[in-house]
């Protein structure tokens, strides 16, 4: 499997239900960051969270990461038909300070029904 | 403050034509990414550059495809003698010195007829 990958691939959900998206890495990272885009537009940056934090808050999305699993997940709760997009996760596996490259999934495909 | 503007949005080229994309960072950022996107596929990393610099290449496929960021002006990703398989999305971010997080552009998607 790829650096950043996430699950499940596809998630249809109705409106005002929670959406639970994981990813999973394989290698030390400084950052994890979750991009979301709507089809065939460009990604819009949701969340960064660094190595050394457990949870973050952003509105109505969540996320957390526990780097003894190498994993992170997203949770977007009373979701709503404008969520329909896919999900990115991205690892920075940079410790420098310095900035360095992302590395994505492949990415998951949230349906929302209204 | 206007984001990362990228241009053209759509490039249609036939084979052995060139390919020029260009990016202008957000104001501020002087780091500038470039990644390729295939259908149904996550982003990958091209290059990294920073102004007059190229960082990181290690994405880049060695033969047909260049990258600049000259000290005045966009950043430029330059595909010469173009096939079919360079037909993607190619997506620039920029971030400030010393901070993480990339902003991506709207993406230039290519079309290789």
């Amino acid at each position: 499997s790829q650096q950043g990958e996430e699950d499940p691939q596809a998630l249809s959900i109705q409106e005002g239900e929670n959406a639970t998206m994981n990813c999973s890495y394989k290698t030390s990272i400084n950052n994890l960051q979750w991009y979301r885009q709507n089809s065939g537009r460009g990604l819009v940056h949701l969340i960064l969270i660094r190595s050394n934090e457990r949870e973050k808050h952003s509105g109505r999305l969540r996320v957390t990461l526990d780097t003894s699993k190498k994993s992170s997940s997203l949770l977007i709760t009373a979701s709503r038909a404008a969520d329909t997009a896919s999900y990115f996760c991205a690892t920075d596996p940079n410790y420098t300070g310095a900035n360095s490259k992302l590395t994505f999934g492949k990415g998951i495909t949230l349906s929302v029904r209204p | 403050n206007a984001g990362v503007m990228q241009n053209p949005r759509h490039l249609v080229r036939r084979r052995g034509q060139e390919a020029r994309l260009r990016c202008s960072p957000m104001k501020g950022h002087s780091h500038v990414y470039w990644y390729r996107q295939l259908p149904e596929e996550g982003l990958k990393f091209m290059v990294y550059l920073q102004k007059e610099n190229i960082i990181d290449e290690s994405g880049m496929p060695k033969e047909r495809f260049s990258a600049e960021f000259p000290k005045e002006g966009p950043s430029i990703l330059r595909i010469q003698q173009v096939v079919r398989g360079d037909s993607a999305a190619y997506f620039c971010a920029s971030s400030p010195q010393f901070a993480a997080g990339q902003f991506f552009g709207p993406g230039t998607r290519l079309t290789v007829l």
